[in-house]
């Protein structure tokens, strides 16, 4: 169970141009979904947490109007890279939890996001 | 200070032997505590949790857990090849609400066969 799953896992965009990536829980309903973003052998950086019918939390430093988190339903969250540079390319994952408080974070499978 | 701190490593372990982590946090109403197995490339996936103090054991996998000294560990016996990986701590100090999930840098671990 727990299965959170993420599309595309790879794309290649030009700079300018915007893509959007999608995180579905398929067998749980996900109120919260975590955003992270990743470059190369470091950590794990929070990006946002995503509501289901309200506005995402951003964490600082992270541009709100550039990185677009929509969480329309229990069971889906975008998000979506506003005209991407190079600078933006990098290794996003998404997580859910289908219970509050001490259940654990799934992980989509990750898009690794390439800007030319 | 950081929130969850972990020796970054690499940790290197001989094939079958036992690998050991550790991991220490800073909020003292940590509920939940988790541990991570990611490979380059890919995206974290869970192994283990524990709530208690004590040990929990499954397979060849045991997490302990200290919260009077704050620390969680885990433990990786008759390693192998395919254990060889960044382990990641996390920490979660809800109980009836959501929190804030907090991730160590990670563990790197190479088994040399």
């Amino acid at each position: 169970g727990a299965v959170v799953s993420q599309h595309p896992s790879r794309v290649i965009c030009k700079s300018g141009t915007s893509v959007k990536i999608e995180c579905r829980s398929l067998d749980f309903q996900a109120t919260t979904m975590f955003w992270y973003r990743q470059f190369p052998k470091k950590s794990l950086m929070l990006m946002a947490t995503s509501n289901e019918g309200s506005k995402a939390t951003y964490e600082q430093g992270v541009e709100k109007d550039k990185f677009l988190i929509n969480h329309a339903s229990l069971t889906l969250s975008t998000l979506t890279v506003t005209s991407a540079h190079p600078e933006d390319s990098s290794f996003y994952i998404c997580s859910a939890s289908g219970v509050q408080g001490r259940s654990p974070l799934h992980f989509g499978n990750g898009t690794r996001l390439t800007v030319t | 200070q950081k929130e969850v701190e972990q020796n970054s490593g690499p940790l290197s372990v001989p094939e079958g032997a036992i690998a050991s982590l550790n991991c220490t946090y800073s909020d003292r109403v940590s509920q939940s505590f988790f541990w991570y197995r990611q490979y380059s490339g890919k995206s974290p996936e869970l192994i283990m949790s524990i709530y208690s103090n004590g040990d929990k054991e499954d397979g060849r996998f045991t997490a302990q857990l200290n919260k009077a000294s704050q620390y969680v560990s885990l433990l990786i016996r008759d390693s192998q090849p395919s254990d060889s990986a960044t382990y990641l701590c996390a920490v979660n100090g809800a109980t009836d609400s959501w929190g804030k999930f907090q991730f160590g840098a990670g563990t790197q671990v190479v088994v040399t066969p």
